[in-house]
Parts: C-alpha cells; sequence; structure tokens
C-alpha cells in the first residue's frame, strides 16, 4: 500500500525548535520530489518546502524561508522538516506529499499537529 | 493571501451540477502552469481529484471534470451526491512569488 506517515508534531513554545518527520512506503521513494503542505484547522492550504528526489534542491516558501529546513534520507525513505524559531501562526497540521510525474500532489499523508504557544 | 480565488461555498441538490471557479492571473494559470485540483473531505487529509486541467486519477468518478480559460479554471460535479460535500481547492504555480507552489482560497460544497 502506497503511504506516508507523518510524526513529530507537538505543543512547543515561540522560538523553539521542532523536527517532523515523514515515511514512505509502497513506492521508489527516491524516484520522487517531496513536499511539506501545512494547514491551519479550518483554513485553507500553503505549501511550505519542497526537496528534489536527490535531495539536491531545496525551496521554501517566504514565510518560512530561513527559519526552516527541509532534508530526506533515501536510505530509510524518509522526509524531514526542521523548523526552528517557531511562531504562532506555524501552529498548523503538516501534511507531506509526494510530487507524481504530472507535478501534483499525488499523495498525501495523514499530518502531524504543530501548535506553538506559549 | 493566496492568488488563486475561488468562492467560499457552493450548493446544490442532489443529481444537479455545480462549478467551482478559480481565479488566478498572468503570472500563474494564464501562463500556462498545469491547475490541478484537491477534494478534502472532514477530518481527512486532502486527495488529489483532478490533474493537469481535467484528468482524472485512477477510482476518480467521471462526474468531475475541469476546464481552463484564460486565467481561470473550473471543476465541475455533474450528478452531485451526499458524499460530494467537501471542500475543494484548485492549486498551480505562480512566477510572480518566491513562493512558487500556491493553491486556491478553497471551497465548500454543500449538498442540500
Amino acid at each position: 500500500e502506497v503511504q506516508l506517515v507523518e510524526s513529530g508534531g507537538d505543543v512547543v513554545q515561540p522560538g523553539g525548535s521542532l523536527r517532523l518527520s515523514c515515511v514512505a512506503s509502497g513506492f521508489s521513494f527516491d524516484d520522487y520530489t517531496m513536499h511539506w503542505v501545512r494547514q491551519v484547522p479550518g483554513k485553507g492550504l500553503e505549501w511550505v518546502a519542497l526537496i528534489s528526489w536527490d535531495g539536491g534542491s531545496t525551496y521554501y516558501g517566504d514565510s518560512v524561508k530561513g527559519r526552516f529546513t527541509i532534508s530526506r534520507d533515501n536510505s530509510r525513505h524518509s522526509l524531514s522538516l526542521q523548523m526552528n524559531s517557531l511562531r504562532i501562526e506555524d501552529s498548523a497540521l503538516y501534511y507531506c506529499a509526494q510530487e507524481g510525474p504530472d507535478d501534483a500532489f499525488d499523495i498525501w499523508g495523514q499530518g502531524t499537529m504543530v501548535t506553538v504557544s506559549s | 493571501q493566496s492568488v488563486l480565488t475561488q468562492p467560499p461555498s457552493v450548493s446544490g441538490a442532489p443529481g444537479q451540477r455545480v462549478t467551482i471557479s478559480c481565479t488566478g492571473s498572468s503570472s500563474n494559470i494564464g501562463a500556462g502552469y498545469d491547475v490541478h485540483w484537491y477534494q478534502q473531505l472532514p477530518g481527512t487529509a486532502p486527495k488529489l481529484l483532478i490533474f493537469g486541467y481535467n484528468n482524472r486519477p485512477s477510482g476518480v468518478p467521471d462526474r468531475f471534470s475541469g476546464s481552463k480559460s484564460g486565467t481561470s479554471a473550473s471543476l465541475a460535479i455533474t450528478g452531485l451526491q451526499a458524499e460530494d460535500e467537501a471542500d475543494y481547492y484548485c492549486q498551480s504555480y505562480d512566477t510572480s512569488l518566491s513562493t512558487s507552489y500556491v493553491f486556491g482560497t478553497g471551497t465548500k460544497v454543500t449538498v442540500l
């Protein structure tokens, strides 16, 4: 079964750090560009970051640039998002997603919740 | 501050046809970038519904179709069913921002 499973979400204070993980199964993980997308509960979707199949290229949304770092370990079929200098507005459900050959987000995980609060 | 604008809500009776618009600009849809559509059922992750304007992944009913005209795209649902009640998002690529992947504002479809 094709699957993405996120973990690592937690409650953290403003200015704190958190590392999210996403483990893939059921497909050739190292063939695909991977993304993080977030969603404040009850609100819309916001693209966060992407990493190319080999990790050689990374791109970030303006709201997280310089604070978040996306990485991957193809040997472990895993994707990570290191989040530093967290802000209250970073509170959201974070999804990892696979970008398919059609450039759409073909596969999504179930999400992991990050709450930034004092 | 999404660059793709959708109506907040649309509704229809079972069996009816509803459409959802996704209005962009010359830096995204108008520039020829693909538009994809996602369905998000309550309490679940988004699911790819339409890719590349009007292509359906395996398993998506042909009641769902997409189209594009100029700087806008549309999703049509024909033969509306109760199970179609969900949030729908368009998505494309934008060259005017350093944030390159953009989502629409989202539309809640209600089946009356």
